[in-house]
């Protein structure tokens, strides 16, 4: 079983609709938890940063986190072509930073 | 700015051949991290450096060599490369120790054949 299983998509979804995307794990020790976006051959860039349970908002963007669950959540509203990428779940424990399989989106104009 | 920079962007190569990935950050972070991402199974950690002078083995480290030669730069070395280490090859620094969050360079794409 893998430490962190994310949901594999694609997601198509039409310009303004909101976007969820989930990830699960099973290492309790987790602390940190991201999301990062990565465009077609370019590397992961950070949307999201957090190591508490609850929300945390940043314009568009909203990450859940339930460390009881083991479950991490991303939120997009009104989301916009350019929001079109592979979404990618981190979770880290002391140097070691492990990352969901990503979630391919197409936002449709 | 540059952030993460990494070379060359794209490399051919045959089985057997060696093969010296770069990469250099400019935002004076202290670790270092060499990723490869396939289809399917996410970006996996091949080896890190927490600091300069220091490496040490990620979860895939089989085939692979480092060197941290300075604070800016950390190469990836593949001494006789074989077709299972086709991939896309990204580089991330960070500012602290285990607890920031990492910045990626745009990857190296590897093909052996």
């Amino acid at each position: 079983q893998k430490e962190v299983e994310q949901d594999p998509g694609p997601l198509s979804v039409p310009e303004g609709a909101i976007v969820s995307l989930n990830c699960t794990y099973s290492n309790s020790a987790f602390q940190y938890f991201m999301w990062y976006r990565q465009y077609s051959r370019k590397g992961p860039e950070l949307l999201m940063y957090t190591y508490s349970s609850g929300n945390k908002e940043d314009g568009r963007f909203t990450a859940q986190v339930d460390k009881s669950s083991k479950y991490i959540s991303l939120f997009i509203r009104d989301s916009q072509p350019s929001d079109s990428a592979t979404y990618l779940c981190a979770m880290r424990h002391d140097y070691k930073l492990s990352f969901g399989a990503g979630t391919t989106v197409t936002v449709r104009a | 700015n540059a952030g993460v920079t990494q070379t060359p962007k794209f490399q051919v190569l045959k089985t057997g051949q060696s093969m010296t990935l770069q990469c250099a950050q400019d935002m004076n972070h202290n670790s270092m991290y060499w990723y490869r991402q396939d289809p399917g199974m996410g970006l996996r950690l091949i080896y890190y450096s927490a600091s300069e002078g220091t490496t040490d083995k990620g979860e895939v480290p089989n085939g692979y060599n480092v060197s941290r030669l300075n604070k800016r730069e950390f190469s990836l070395r593949l001494e006789s490369a074989a077709p299972s280490q086709t991939s896309v090859y990204f580089c991330a620094s960070e500012q602290g120790s285990g607890n920031q969050p990492q910045h990626f360079g745009d990857g190296t794409r590897l093909s052996i054949l």
